[in-house]
């Protein structure tokens, strides 16, 4: 079955500056990719996704791009705020089921 | 959010008691999941349903069922708690005409 990693698990950066999380995923019948955002007691909110047929999709401060070659997708934050501060989930689909990543702790300094 | 609804929000009960989790949706999706949120772990899929009376197991589905008689309501039921199900556990919607899952507000349970 599908496996997703993520790295890393704790991201701190100064405020203003750019974060980047990476995933990599094994099963390469898998075609979405979403990004979760859990803010601290709430529930994961979808921010972003990307499907195979796309490289790259940008929303205002985020990003995402997606190697389907290399089976690597990535979240890039820019100009970090404080209320990005979250722990991001990447995950991966090519079915009924979407398989998560263990998380990455991100803190924004102020 | 969703129209997505979770009961209990929260709830303790001790270890050998049966426990069941309701998750409510109205949105008329077809595919229904739940998933336990534990620390270091993210978010792991324990059943999901594609339609009323179809389930199926994720990859934590061993001491979980799970039934569904009405696309609105999804039940978790614990047969025999244990205390290594103390978890938060979420339900999520989706319509299955895109991938996108939305989240319920989550359930806090403790087994003691």
């Amino acid at each position: 079955g599908e496996n997703v990693e993520q790295h890393p698990s704790t991201l701190s950066v100064q405020e203003g500056d750019s974060a980047v999380i990476k995933c990599t995923y094994s099963d390469s019948a898998s075609n979405y990719f979403p990004w979760y955002k859990q803010e601290l007691g709430k529930r994961p909110q979808l921010i972003i996704d990307i499907r195979s047929n796309v490289g790259e999709k940008k929303d205002q401060r985020i990003a995402v791009t997606l190697n389907k070659t290399a089976k690597h997708f990535s979240l890039h934050i820019t100009e970090t705020q404080p209320e990005d501060s979250a722990v991001y989930f990447c995950a991966a689909s090519g079915d009924d089921k979407i398989i998560f990543g263990k998380g990455t702790r991100l803190h924004i300094l102020p | 959010d969703a129209g997505i609804t979770q009961s209990p929000r929260h709830k303790v009960t001790e270890t050998g008691t049966p426990v069941t989790l309701r998750c409510h949706q109205t949105e008329n999706h077809r595919y229904m999941y739940w998933y336990r949120q534990d620390p270091g772990h993210g978010l792991r899929l324990i059943h999901y349903s594609y339609g009323v009376k179809d389930t199926d197991k994720g990859e934590v589905s061993d001491g979980y069922s799970v039934s569904r008689s009405k696309t609105e309501d999804f039940l978790l039921t614990l047969e025999s708690a244990t205390s290594s199900q103390t978890s938060v556990y979420f339900c999520a919607i989706s319509s299955g005409e895109s991938y996108e899952q939305y989240f319920g507000p989550g359930t806090r349970l403790t087994v003691t």
